[in-house]
């Protein structure tokens, strides 16, 4: 079936220096990708929509300058934590939705320590 | 979209049925019953989706109610390995694929 991918599994970084985390469909074309944030013990949170082509859609609350979108294919969305601290060390996840259905596939999510 | 509500945790011997039931009282006539499990940190697994019939796959069954207000996932032959986080979502088919996710049901398979 469709495959989302998301590389790295587990990074460890600085606190002040960037991080990327890519997000690629495997079997389909995504022009839609979506970022989210899960903490320890607490539910997925919809962080923003990745847009191919355009500029991402940010949910409220979340900085557009720290976290940083770009959908440059139809197949990889990546989101570059800038000037990362360690409360933004989190589980983050993407999703995207194949076409050929209304079914919307995660990836394998992304842990991210700020140290 | 549809709120939906679950239970916050459930236990089901193994190889006996598990019954996840979701409540969506409000949903509308074009929404999806979406159902995800999220295993201890992973990103969240796709497990089968309806509008209104019901609907089986190699992983489990989905049963809605006629007035669409409500639904239960079965697992059938629940194993140790479906031990989990269970999310019920309600989607309108159009629009924006964003979800989403409550708190869902913690569902623990008991050797």
């Amino acid at each position: 079936g469709a495959v989302v991918s998301q590389h790295p599994s587990w990074v460890i970084c600085k606190s002040g220096t960037s991080v990327k985390i890519e997000c690629r469909s495997l079997d389909f074309q995504a022009t839609t990708m979506f970022w989210y944030r899960q903490f320890p013990k607490q539910s997925l949170m919809l962080m923003a929509t990745s847009n191919e082509g355009s500029k991402a859609t940010y949910e409220q609350g979340v900085e557009k300058d720290k976290f940083l979108i770009n959908h440059a294919s139809l197949t990889l969305s990546t989101l570059t934590v800038t000037s990362a601290h360690p409360e933004d060390s989190s589980f983050y996840i993407c999703s995207a939705r194949d076409p050929g259905g209304n079914t919307i596939y995660f990836g394998e999510g992304s842990w991210l320590t700020v140290v | 979209d549809a709120k939906t509500t679950q239970p916050p945790s459930m236990d089901c011997a193994e190889g006996r049925a598990a019954n996840l039931p979701c409540n969506h009282s409000t949903i509308s006539g074009n929404e999806y019953v979406y159902w995800y499990r999220q295993i201890h940190s992973q990103g969240p697994q796709y497990i089968i989706h309806g509008l209104k019939n019901n609907e089986t796959n190699e992983m489990a069954s989905l049963i809605i109610t006629e007035d669409r207000k409500s639904s239960t996932l079965i697992l059938p032959h629940a194993t140790l390995r479906d031990t989990a986080v269970y999310y019920c979502i309600v989607k309108s088919g159009a629009g924006s694929y964003q979800l989403t996710f409550g708190k869902g049901t913690k569902l623990s398979v008991i050797p």
